[in-house]
């Protein structure tokens, strides 16, 4: 069965960085994008990129651009977040979920979850 | 790019019907059929329930539709019931590529 992994929780200082894994199993990888998901507390969800297990490709929102990275590593069918100059607004559960694709066509839709990785930026 | 706008709180009585709308612009909603709808338990991951505007996954139950009409979507559960007390996101395509959420709705069941 689809499954997405996520590594644990982190505890952060303002100004560092912080890598979060996300580990898939059950299905074609290069079929789907990896999209990430942040929640801070008691907050929405907001959308920070997505990543092409197909050709490594990623887009980033704007908002995160220049201070973020995704990267997917096909040895270990695990995609990365990596988000530097961390301020406490960071402090969130990050969540990786797969595109809905068939057929060649994707369709937005965020079909699997990770479980989520609470990350907390405090000095 | 900006959230999509949903109402904060919607409330209904087992057994009725409830719509949460979405709006936003001529850019996302508007532009693409790649609306999608989540609901959201606390401490627990998003699930996808809506997906293109108005599909459902396999496994979730017919009580939930979507619709869309210009730059405004809508999720409809019919047969309110207490399990469907969650929070509810919609999410467009906005070009780019790039997603954007809606601010969520919390649903309570009275």
């Amino acid at each position: 069965q689809v499954q997405l992994v996520q590594s644990g929780a982190e505890v952060k200082k303002p100004g560092a960085s912080v890598k979060v894994s996300c580990k898939a199993s059950g299905y074609i990888f290069t079929d789907h994008y990896i999209h990430w998901v942040r929640q801070a507390p008691g907050q929405g969800l907001e959308w920070m990129g997505r990543i092409s297990p197909n050709s490594g490709g990623a887009n980033y929102a704007q908002r995160f651009q220049g201070r973020v990275t995704m990267t997917w590593d096909t040895s270990i069918s695990t995609a990365s977040l990596e988000l530097s100059r961390l301020n406490s607004d960071d402090s969130a559960t990050y969540y990786c979920a797969r595109e809905y694709c068939t057929g060649g066509r994707c369709y937005s839709g965020l079909d699997y979850w990770g479980q989520g990785a609470l990350v907390t930026v405090s000095s | 790019q900006s959230a999509l706008t949903q109402p904060a709180s919607v409330s209904g009585s087992p057994g009725q019907s409830i719509t949460i709308s979405c709006t936003g612009t001529s850019s996302d909603v508007g532009n693409y059929n790649l609306v999608s709808w989540y609901h959201q338990h606390p401490g627990k991951a998003p699930k996808l329930i809506i997906y293109s505007d108005n599909k459902r996954p396999s496994g979730v139950s017919d009580r939930f539709s979507g619709s869309k009409s210009g730059n405004t979507a809508s999720l409809t559960i019919s047969g309110l019931q207490a399990g469907d007390e969650a929070d509810y996101y919609c999410c467009s395509y906005a070009g780019g590529p790039s997603l954007v959420f809606g601010g969520g709705t919390k649903l309570t069941v009275l």
